[in-house]
């Protein structure tokens, strides 16, 4: 298995400009989180799905951020306008009834000029 | 969640034993304590869980405390590529019913010195 698949990598953009970033779960994994990693505030959950559905957002930090999960295969999280602030590495994670851990994909580091 | 507090930072001998303590004083009688780390630059990677008995897999072994309120990760022989941060959670195990998100505290941050 690839395990979790995020994209891109690496994202550079200005200020006000939108970020989308992208995550593909292991296949078979209905659960889906999306974290986000500052020096700051450490791994912050911001949302998560199950069957494709949002279950808790609590952890959005406000209405720039929206996420979607089309199918059971992909997932975005958007942030427009984006700001300096959401500098950070966000990381896509995905697991399964019956699993006790999150498989973790490898970030993607934001940089907001 | 129960919270852990973790010491923020240790190091340890290359080929010793690294002991990793935990303290979940607030855990709830169906929580589990989970380990995972994170090493420089990745996601985090699930190590360990349990409950109340000590735990052994091919990563680590977790000591529970009698009274559940500490836990130790044991690294038994310690190499360069252990150094990471550890993290150290409580939580309910999936399949009690809906999925109990995972919170991470600030961990503690291992080196491993050659």
């Amino acid at each position: 298995d690839a395990g979790v698949i995020q994209s891109p990598r690496h994202e550079v953009t200005e200020m006000g400009q939108e970020v989308t970033l992208r995550c593909k779960p292991i296949s078979g994994h209905d659960y889906l989180f999306w974290y986000r990693q500052t020096m700051m505030r450490g791994l912050e959950l911001l949302i998560y799905f199950n069957n494709n559905v949002p279950i808790d957002d609590s952890g959005m930090p406000e209405d720039r951020f929206s996420a979607k999960m089309p199918n059971a295969s992909f997932s975005t999280l958007k942030i427009q306008p984006s700001e300096p602030r959401d500098s950070a590495v966000y990381f896509c994670a995905s697991t399964r009834p019956g699993y006790n851990e999150q498989f973790f994909g490898p970030g993607t580091r934001l940089t907001v000029l | 969640d129960a919270k852990t507090t973790q010491p923020p930072s240790m190091d340890c001998a290359e080929g010793r034993a690294a002991n990793l303590p935990c303290n979940h004083s607030t855990i709830s009688g169906n929580e589990y304590v989970y380990w995972y780390r994170q090493i420089h630059s990745q996601g985090p990677q699930y190590i360990i869980h349990g409950l109340k008995n000590n735990e052994t897999n091919e990563m680590a072994s977790l000591i529970i405390t009698e009274d559940r309120k500490s836990s130790t990760l044991i690294l038994p022989h310690a190499t360069l590529r252990d150094t990471a941060v550890y993290y150290c959670i409580v939580r309910v195990a999936s399949g009690s019913g809906g999925y109990q998100k995972v919170t991470f505290g600030t961990g503690t941050k291992l080196q491993v010195i050659p």
